[in-house]
């Protein structure tokens, strides 16, 4: 068991570029999580997927974000046109609905926009 | 949609002493999880603890679900004990699985 995984860890760019990150989960793990985190918060849901099916979006997640989780294993999430706003740490997490359905968090995607 | 206030915000305390952090919650919850997040933002799981109590070493943590708090208890700090601590919680949402709802946690500082 590897753990959550996500790339990249950091990611610096212009305001008006897209980019995009990805998140390789525990390995079954059927559930996979976004979130974001700015300084001195705690983590803001966005949006999560159980397989391959994405089930629920926060309203933080404006038109700019999508996010894919193609055959149920990684995920991706993609900014469009990035603003100064979208400086955050990006979180994913997964989770096993078989068992206690405890969620596992990767790393992270530090974002900075200029 | 469900509230969590974590107290105190910030808490300095030398090596070796105890403490007792503590999460109130708005609403009945199917999850609650405590974690510690270090300096370099990972998110480091604690606890998966919707009601009762557990240990694991120096930490353990008690949920009182019917009176919507949970706290998390640390006894003889060390210096790696310091970060933010977060509770986290999922309420029950008519069948559907939001993500989990954090605190604005508690920053610790074990000083040597």
């Amino acid at each position: 068991d590897t753990g959550v995984s996500q790339n990249p860890r950091h990611k610096i760019t212009k305001r008006g570029q897209n980019v995009t990150f990805r998140c390789d989960p525990i390995s079954e793990h059927n559930r996979l999580y976004w979130y974001r985190q700015t300084l001195g918060q705690g983590p803001e849901f966005l949006t999560y997927f159980q397989n391959e099916a994405q089930l629920e979006k926060s309203r933080l997640l404006s038109d700019r974000f999508s996010a894919e989780r193609p055959k149920g294993s990684f995920s991706t999430l993609e900014i469009q046109r990035t603003e100064q706003g979208d400086s955050a740490m990006y979180l994913c997490a997964s989770s096993y609905t078989m068992s206690t359905d405890t969620q596992y968090f990767g790393p992270g995607t530090r974002l900075t926009v200029l | 949609g469900i509230q969590v206030e974590q107290s105190p915000p910030d808490l300095i305390l030398q090596e070796g002493a105890n403490s007792t952090l503590r999460c109130n919650f708005s609403d009945s919850v199917n999850n609650l999880q405590w974690f510690h997040q270090n300096p370099w933002g990972q998110l480091i799981n604690l606890f998966y603890i919707p009601s009762g109590t557990k240990q694991n070493g120096r930490l353990s943590a008690t949920t009182v679900a019917t009176e919507r708090y949970s706290l998390l208890y640390i006894s003889s700090s060390q210096t790696t004990d310091s970060g933010v601590y977060f509770c986290a919680v999922q309420g029950y949402s008519g069948g559907g699985a939001d993500g989990l709802t954090f605190g604005k946690g508690t920053h610790l500082i074990i000083q040597p």
